[in-house]
Parts: structure tokens; C-alpha cells; sequence
């Protein structure tokens, strides 16, 4: 079955440190991969996106992600965190999997942040 | 432009009871996915409603259904409440741009905390 791997369940990073988050999927087939973001409290938004083109992809609040495709890898980085990036990050696959009527996203677990100041 | 919201935000209910949740897209969007997310099993997608058609399904059971309506706003019904049901169910909106469903990008509402007792 398709899926959707997100390596770490909870990173606790101190401010000024530098984040990667691994996101692997498990399809053959065409896909657009995404990153979000739940910040506490708040709605889930996205934070970056990779259609085509250039696999080193920019997205908001200076994050960004690199798409490889022959390691299926999608992972998320960020130079260096501060406290405001304390959220749960959610990588998601948009694919179209075999008897379905279109696309579907599908998200890993998510990665929960915390950042000490 | 006013985002996706959802209604209501905080429900209780009790085993064997039913329930509706409401969703309206934001406007111009014409699909509608749905979402139920746990701590255990993160985001898993229950169905996407297209031009009042389901377009999609997850791997629920029957007693999660849902429909669209002619001016894209959505509702979602669980019949027979189970313990196991209470989490965040979220809605999301897309705008299909190109007559694909690979390049939406979903945007989501704040959610229903469906709590069963």
C-alpha cells in the first residue's frame, strides 16, 4: 500500500539550531508532495510545495525542501529555528492510487517541533 | 476571501447517537476533501466530494458518509457513534484549476472536535 513515512516523531532543538526533517513515500507513479504545518491552536496551512522543476523548492518563513526522486525523499530544512517554529510538520503525497476517482492526499504522522529559547 | 469554516467547532455525543458536520468551502472552490485526525493515526482521508459527486474514498466504514451540495458546501454524517470516532475532523478546499485533481492544493478549515462518550 501507498504510504507516507515521516522519520522522527518529536525534535526538540534549541533556538539558532538548524532542522531537517525526513518525509519518505512509498509510489511509482506521478506525485506533487507537500509540506504543512499546525501551529498550536491553529488550522493546518502549507508551508511549501514541489510540483516539477527545480527539486529544491522554497516555502514560507524560510523553510525549504528538496525533492529526490530516486530515493522517493521529500525532506524539509530550515537553516536555523527559532521558538515560533514549535509545530507539528506534516509531509503529504497527492497520487493516484488504482481504483481511485482522482487524487489523493495522503499525510505522514507528522513530526512534532519544539524549540527551547 | 474568507477561509474554509466548519461548523460546529466543539460536539459531544454519546455511543450510538449520530452526527452532521458542516463545511463551507471557500468561495470558488469546488472540492472538498475530509479528514479525520487522531494522535495515534494522524491524518487519515475519509472522501472528496467534487461537483456534488464523491469523487474519493478512504478505507472508512459505510457509517461515514458524506455529500455535496450545488454550491460546494459539504456535510459529513457518522451514524452509530463508536468510542473510537472521537477525534479532530477536518475539511479542506480546492480549487481544480486544470481539470486534475494532481495539482490541487488544499486548504483546510479549523476543524470539529467530535468527542464520543
Amino acid at each position: 500500500a501507498q504510504s507516507v513515512s515521516q522519520h522522527n516523531h518529536h525534535v526538540i532543538l534549541s533556538e539558532a539550531a538548524s532542522l531537517e526533517l525526513g518525509c519518505n513515500y512509498s509510489y511509482g507513479g506521478t506525485v506533487n508532495l507537500f509540506w504543512y504545518v499546525q501551529y498550536p491552536g491553529q488550522h493546518l496551512q502549507l508551508l511549501l510545495k514541489y510540483f516539477s522543476g527545480d527539486p529544491l523548492v522554497k516555502g514560507i518563513k524560510g523553510f525549504e525542501a528538496e525533492f529526490i526522486k530516486s530515493k522517493f525523499s521529500f525532506n524539509l530544512r530550515k537553516p536555523s529555528v527559532q521558538w515560533s517554529d514549535t509545530a507539528e510538520y506534516f509531509c503529504a503525497v497527492n497520487a493516484h492510487y488504482s481504483g481511485a476517482g482522482s487524487y489523493q492526499l495522503t499525510f505522514g504522522k507528522g513530526t512534532k517541533l519544539s524549540v527551547i529559547p | 476571501k474568507a477561509g474554509v469554516t466548519q461548523t460546529p467547532r466543539y460536539l459531544i455525543k454519546t455511543r450510538g447517537q449520530q452526527v452532521t458536520l458542516s463545511c463551507s468551502p471557500i468561495s470558488g472552490h469546488r472540492s472538498v476533501s475530509w479528514y479525520q485526525q487522531t494522535p495515534g493515526q494522524g491524518l487519515q482521508f475519509l472522501f472528496e466530494y467534487f461537483s456534488e459527486t464523491q469523487r474519493n474514498k478512504g478505507n472508512f466504514p459505510g457509517r461515514f458518509s458524506g455529500r455535496q451540495f450545488s454550491n460546494s458546501r459539504s456535510e459529513m454524517n457518522v451514524s452509530t457513534l463508536e468510542l473510537g470516532d472521537s477525534a479532530l475532523y477536518l475539511c479542506a478546499s480546492s480549487l481544480e484549476k486544470s481539470g486534475t485533481s494532481l495539482y490541487n492544493e488544499q486548504f483546510f478549515g479549523p476543524g470539529t472536535r467530535l468527542t464520543v462518550l
